[in-house]
């Protein structure tokens, strides 16, 4: 099984500050990596799939990138309303694993 | 437009069996597999596997072969998550989330979870 490890954990930034979040594979995901959104009490929701595509809706704020085993998720001049947690999941394999998430508190 | 519903939150004993619902709309129920993933609470996503809904046929992650089962009832576009001897660590809130295909897609349209909470 591919094993993803996600960092930081957790992330305390403010309003207008870029943040970066990362994702290490265990193995090649050929870019079958998506990004999700969730905020508490609510299900996940898809930003980022195929390493770099938004999803339908999301704000060009957000960008994807990456290859191989390492990908990242960058958030330019965060909104109040992106405060929450993310998490990368790999699509190359089952079980289509997830990272164990980055939790992105306001300062 | 495109809709996963699940049914309500449950409080259930160790030892009883629960059967979550996920209702679809907005699209070709039999066009995409239903997956299942696990959020204790306060803990990341956990995939539990995944149901082809054209076929049938159920795949379960290693962690959830034995008291868990999928099912269908194709003619109202519901998937089903069915747990058996239920025990304290399967309090959690449980998602469905559709996927194109078994593979290389991505889970694109969730629901909304449902919560359930094992306690004697």
């Amino acid at each position: 099984d591919i094993q993803m490890t996600q960092s930081p954990a957790s992330l305390s930034a403010s309003v207008g500050e870029t943040v970066t979040i990362t994702c290490r594979a265990s193995g090649n995901i050929h870019n079958y990596l998506a990004w999700y959104q969730q905020k508490q009490g609510k299900s996940p929701q898809l930003l980022v799939y195929n390493a770099k595509t938004l999803a339908d809706g999301v704000p060009s704020r957000f960008s994807g990138s990456g290859s191989g085993t390492q990908y990242s998720l960058k958030i330019n001049s965060l909104q109040p309303e992106d405060f929450g947690s993310y998490y990368c999941q790999h699509f190359w394999s089952t079980p289509p694993t997830f990272g164990a998430g980055t939790k992105l508190e306001l300062k | 437009q495109i809709q996963l519903v699940q049914s309500g939150p449950e409080l259930k004993k160790p030892g009883e069996t629960v059967k979550i619902s996920c209702k679809a709309s907005g699209y070709t129920f039999t066009n995409y597999g239903m997956n299942w993933v696990k959020q204790a609470p306060g803990k990341g996503l956990k995939w539990m596997g995944w149901i082809n809904t054209y076929t049938g046929e159920p795949t379960y992650a290693d962690d959830f072969k034995g008291r868990f089962a999928f099912s269908l009832e194709t003619s109202a576009s519901t998937a089903y998550l069915q747990i058996n001897n239920l025990k304290n660590e399967d309090t959690a809130t449980y998602f469905c989330a559709r996927r194109e295909g078994d593979g290389y897609y991505p889970f694109d349209y969730w629901g909304q979870g449902t919560t359930l909470t094992v306690s004697s």
